[in-house]
């Protein structure tokens, strides 16, 4: 089955810098790719996917970029802000049936006022 | 609210009860998932539903844990004979197929899961 890593488990930034959340995958069929966010006690929403037509998609100051062939895809977020403070979930999934998708096991972000 | 809903929210119970959960997906969504989160981990996929047929059940759903839809609407969660280590974020989603198409799932808050 899939199986999907996650790094790194901790980030801590300054309010203004950049984050970057990579993942990577090891099903070569997997061809959907979402990235949720989820705050404390609070349900995973998701912020942006990316389907393995594309190579990279943005909206506003979130961006991710999937490689297919190494098999790997990450999260960019510019100029971070204290609300960006969160824990952010990778998964993968592929067309064909379920869509069940295999989740990362979590960022945690922290964004230093 | 037109999101997924679910309840209850927090559910506390003794080793040995029966503990059942809800569902409510957005209402013109075909598909339903379970799944169950524990602290420091992502979701972990339990089982589906497309209208009302359970389509899949991952070996992590012991014979304890049975999910009905039976309208092809809301969904239920029984756990029976609740042990410790079934204390756990009990996440439900819902999405809409098409056909040749990636879904995107929408979560509901969860229910959380104490099992003293």
């Amino acid at each position: 089955g899939e199986n999907v890593e996650q790094h790194p488990s901790t980030l801590s930034v300054q309010e203004g810098d950049s984050a970057v959340i990579k993942c990577t995958y090891s099903d070569s069929a997997s061809n959907y790719f979402p990235w949720y966010k989820q705050e404390l006690g609070k349900r995973p929403q998701l912020i942006i996917d990316i389907r393995s037509n594309v190579g990279e998609k943005k909206d506003q100051r979130i961006a991710v970029t999937l490689n297919k062939t190494a098999k790997h895809f990450s999260l960019h977020i510019t100029e971070t802000q204290p609300e960006d403070s969160a824990v952010y979930f990778c998964a993968a999934s592929k067309r064909g049936g379920s869509y069940i998708p295999t989740f990362g096991r979590g960022t945690s972000l922290i964004v230093h006022p | 609210d037109t999101g997924v809903s679910q309840n209850p929210r927090h559910k506390i119970t003794k080793r040995g009860q029966n503990v059942t959960f809800r569902c409510d997906p957005i209402s013109e969504h075909n598909r339903l998932y379970w799944y169950r989160q524990t602290l420091g981990q992502g979701p972990e996929f339990l089982t589906y539903f497309q209208n009302e047929a359970q389509l899949e059940k991952s070996r992590l759903l012991s014979d304890r844990f049975s999910a009905e839809r039976p309208k092809g609407s809301f969904s239920t969660l029984e756990i029976q004979r609740t042990e410790q280590g079934d204390s756990a974020m009990y996440l439900c989603a819902s999405s809409l197929a098409w056909t040749g198409e990636q879904e995107t799932q929408y979560f509901g808050p969860g229910t959380r899961l104490l099992v003293l």
